[in-house]
């Protein structure tokens, strides 16, 4: 069954410091990984997109890596700030003729002062 | 500020009744999709549009339909409302014409708010 599972499902931080979400995958065929964040009550924006050749992205702040062979992706996050408290969703795209992109239920991420 | 508009921002209405929300792609997106998020919920695709036809349709029940108009804004109708179909509704639109915009941007809309009492 095509999954995405992320990991944790909720987690505090104090600001200025790391944080590393996690996304784990049984999708098949893989044509590509998203990150997106969506600020609550807000639509989803997204992070990075990431194809199977791809192992790492950065977009500010954000790192991303995936690992198709044992089908992972993290998200980094470096020196947090309080506007990164949202829900960061993994979204991973079917390949072939399916073409369907399966989401993950996303982790809550609460950074406070 | 993504480019996609929505409209109504929150609808409160009643068991039974119907409603229609309405979306604006951003300017040159021809895919318009439509999804669900309940509470605590991820997010559910519905249906996709391309230049005014059906794309690709996933878990949309038999009460919800949606068109796309000629010039490219999108409406999704629910009727027969239940209590579990309060919900955020999103809008999103890409350029893409591939089925679900698997391999390409999309970008979402701020929502409705639908609330069923």
């Amino acid at each position: 069954k095509n999954q995405v599972e992320q990991s944790p499902q909720s987690l505090i931080i104090l600001e200025g410091k790391n944080c590393t979400l996690q996304c784990n995958y049984t999708v098949s065929p893989f044509s590509n990984l998203r990150w997106y964040k969506q600020d609550t009550g807000r639509g989803p924006v997204s992070l990075t997109i990431m194809t199977f050749s791809e192992n790492t992205k950065s977009n500010g702040r954000y790192t991303a890596t995936l690992d198709a062979d044992t089908k992972q992706s993290s998200l980094h996050i470096t020196a947090s700030q309080l506007s990164d408290s949202a829900s960061y969703i993994c979204v991973v795209s079917l390949g072939g003729a399916t073409n369907k992109l399966i989401f993950g239920t996303g982790t809550l991420l609460a950074v406070q002062p | 500020d993504s480019g996609v508009t929505q409209t109504p921002k929150h609808l409160i209405t009643a068991t039974g009744q119907r409603v229609t929300l309405r979306c604006s792609p951003r300017s040159g997106d021809l895919s318009v999709y439509w999804y669900q998020q309940s509470l605590d919920q991820g997010l559910q695709f519905l249906i996709q549009y391309y230049n005014g036809e059906e794309r690709a349709k996933g878990n949309i029940l038999e009460r919800f339909s949606a068109q796309q108009f000629p010039d490219l804004h999108s409406e999704l109708n629910l009727s027969s409302l239940e209590l579990g179909d309060s919900a955020l509704y999103f809008c999103a639109s890409s350029v893409s014409q591939g089925a679900y915009a698997a391999s390409g941007e999309q970008y979402f809309g701020p929502g409705t708010r639908l609330t069923v009492t």
